[in-house]
């Protein structure tokens, strides 16, 4: 049963533009969420999180909405750029608990 | 900046050896877990602790053992590697509550022949 959904493994945009990446929970119980981005051959990278106290945070380049009520949240990247190609990964949290939560992951490809 | 670092980036074993995969982190992090890496199946949780000595299934983790005898260090063990162990394995580290989310090491790619 998967908590965390990435619906869409890959996700093609142009240099400039704006990179939209979507993540849907079920546990209503989750209360943390946070983006990683993991190159090839490394380990994932703390991106960006943002409480569910929340609805928006930003960070430079990167912000993540959430929508509580649709248990949806969403990076948006702008303007994307060639090095943010990787895969991203979306996690969630429940107060307390010590694991996260992580979606299978969307491969981001900004072409120049 | 915490580091978390994985012994080996890259490992070549053959079935049915026992395999070792160590990690060390350097920041006095409570919990430390293992992860697997495949294409189309994300990050899957293998085994996590949360202090020295104790130690807590994730969700796959027939197959592999791990040991914490120092908080610092968590270890993964393939009691009998077979190929469909071959992956890339992450482990992190993290602060007691989960909000903070997780530093992760650069990764082991293992390959089982």
């Amino acid at each position: 049963d998967q908590q965390v959904k990435q619906n869409s493994p890959s996700l093609s945009v142009q240099e400039g533009r704006i990179s939209i990446l979507n993540c849907d929970y079920t546990n209503s119980m989750f209360d943390y969420f946070l983006w990683y981005k993991k190159y090839p051959a490394e380990g994932p990278t703390f991106l960006i999180s943002i409480s569910s106290i929340k609805d928006k945070n930003e960070d430079g380049r990167f912000t993540v909405f959430l929508n509580k009520s649709a248990k949806h949240l969403s990076l948006h990247i702008v303007p994307s750029q060639p090095g943010d190609s990787a895969v991203y990964f979306c996690a969630a949290s429940k107060g307390g608990s010590e694991k996260l939560v992580f979606g299978k992951g969307t491969k981001l490809t900004v072409n120049p | 900046d915490v580091k978390v670092t994985q012994s080996s980036r890259y490992l070549v074993k053959r079935t049915g050896e026992k395999v070792f995969l160590e990690c060390v982190q350097d920041m006095d992090h409570e919990n430390m877990f293992w992860y697997r890496q495949d294409p189309g199946l994300g990050l899957r949780l293998i085994y996590f602790s949360y202090d020295v000595k104790m130690k807590e299934k994730g969700d796959i983790p027939e197959g592999y053992s791990v040991s914490r005898e120092k908080k610092e260090r968590f270890s993964l063990i393939l009691e009998s590697a077979s190929t469909n162990q071959t992956s890339m394995y992450l482990c992190a580290s993290s602060l007691s509550a989960s909000g903070y989310g997780y530093t992760f090491g650069s990764g082991t790619r293992l390959t089982v022949v």
